[in-house]
């Protein structure tokens, strides 16, 4: 089966300061990989996802980058902001249907102001 | 569009007493639901995946007796703690594929669960 490692598990940033999560993932099947957002006591959002026919996608000051040769995706976030501080998942599934999703294990995303 | 309400967000109970979580899909059909339990600072762990009209799929580990699940109609997904216990204190999320163009994942809001 698919397996997500997700890396750091905490960071920490100061407000302004750029952040970057990175994940990889073991299934070359999967084509689908979602970014979700975590606050205290509610469940994940999705933040932003990519697919595999695409190397890189961009939201105002979050990005996501994939290298599916290297198997390996990473979340950007520039300019943080205090309310930027939660936990952050990544995810691989493939799409269509109801495949269920491997998540990584988080990280816990602390912006100081 | 695409919104699971999930319900209740909080509830504590005695131990021995079931409790029902609940997962409505308000603006879509939800075929499937993903049942999910986290620790404090821990991952998500899939405990079953529901499926309208059929018995669920637990994963290894999990007592399908204790945690039951419902998935009574396209819209309603159904958790039940039975004869709970202090251990079973957790926050469980359910989690329902889109198969729309987005064709992701959206999340319930969670329930915390206490038990005394």
């Amino acid at each position: 089966g698919e397996n997500v490692e997700q890396h750091p598990s905490t960071l920490s940033v100061q407000e302004g300061d750029s952040a970057v999560i990175k994940c990889t993932y073991s299934d070359s099947a999967s084509n689908y990989f979602p970014w979700y957002k975590q606050e205290l006591g509610k469940g994940p959002q999705l933040i932003i996802d990519i697919r595999s026919n695409v190397g890189e996608k961009k939201d105002q000051r979050i990005a996501v980058t994939l290298n599916k040769t290297a198997k390996h995706f990473s979340l950007h976030i520039t300019e943080t902001q205090p309310e930027d501080s939660a936990v952050y998942f990544c995810a691989a599934s493939k799409t269509g249907g109801s495949y269920i999703p491997t998540f990584g294990r988080g990280t816990s995303l602390i912006v100081h102001p | 569009g695409a919104v699971v309400s999930q319900h209740p967000s909080r509830v504590i109970c005695k131990s021995g007493t079931s409790v029902k979580i609940e997962c409505r899909s308000l603006d879509f059909q939800a075929t499937t639901m993903f049942w999910y339990r986290q620790f404090p600072k821990k991952s998500l762990m899939l405990m079953a995946t529901s499926n309208e009209g059929s018995k669920a799929t637990y994963e290894q580990g999990v007592e399908k007796d204790k945690f039951l699940i419902n998935h009574a109609s396209l819209t309603l997904s159904t958790l039940t703690v039975t004869s709970a216990h202090p251990e079973d204190s957790s926050f469980y999320i359910c989690s329902a594929p889109i198969v729309q163009a987005i064709d992701g994942y959206t999340f319930g809001s969670g329930t915390r669960l206490t038990v005394v």
